[in-house]
């Protein structure tokens, strides 16, 4: 079983869509957990931090659970410009960081 | 804002040949990090280094070797390379002490090509 795992998508929705994404780890001492965004060719980029409490940032909402050891991250209305890989990411305390392999979304007009 | 910087944008080099990947990052950060990105694979580590002078290798560290002479700077260097290793090569770097780490900030990335 892989470490960090998630839908691998692709997923295509229309402009003003909600959309979900989930993510497991396996490693149950993680300690800090982000969502990355990735566009075509071009390096990652933090989206944003998960805190215990969940936390959220204008159109988007992560959720921590770790008595199940699952991320999400919610993108309401969808723009075009949400079209991205978004990339899973947990770090272990003391240890490095370990990347899902990314859920592709695609905002169709 | 944070900057990490790699020095090649594009590199093609021959089989065999020695090749390094420079990359700096200016905001005093403790901790790099060397990725390559397969399509279908990932991000996957292959070393990192939480100090000057100090590595620890990742996942995947054959065929590469490091060197952190100095704290913004972090050299991959692919002692002869070989077709297999044609990827996307992305440098991270992240504050944290005492163990703990906050988020990666990446830098623009390296696409190899090894003919």
């Amino acid at each position: 079983r892989k470490e960090v795992e998630q839908d691998p998508g692709p997923f295509n929705v229309p402009e003003g869509a909600t959309v979900a994404f989930n993510c497991t780890y396996s490693n149950s001492a993680s300690q800090s957990f982000f969502w990355y965004r990735q566009d075509c060719r071009k390096e990652p980029k933090l989206l944003m931090s998960v805190y215990s409490s969940g936390n959220e940032d204008g159109r988007f909402t992560a959720q921590l659970n770790r008595a199940s050891q699952y991320i999400s991250l919610l993108i309401r209305d969808s723009k075009l410009s949400d079209s991205a890989t978004y990339l899973c990411v947990v770090n272990n305390y003391g240890q490095n960081f370990v990347f899902g392999p990314g859920t592709r979304l695609s905002v169709l007009p | 804002d944070v900057k990490v910087t790699q020095s090649s944008r594009y590199l093609v080099k021959r089989t065999g040949e020695k090749v390094f990947l420079e990359c700096v990052q200016d905001m005093d950060h403790e901790n790099m990090f060397w990725y390559r990105q397969d399509p279908g694979l990932g991000l996957r580590l292959i070393y990192f280094s939480y100090d000057v002078k100090m590595k620890e290798k990742g996942d995947i560290p054959e065929g590469y070797s490091v060197s952190r002479e100095k704290k913004e700077r972090f050299s991959l260097i692919l002692e002869s390379a070989s077709t297999n290793q044609t990827s996307m090569y992305l440098c991270a770097s992240s504050s944290g002490t005492s163990g703990q780490n906050y988020e990666q900030y990446f830098g623009p990335g390296t696409r190899l090509t090894v003919t």
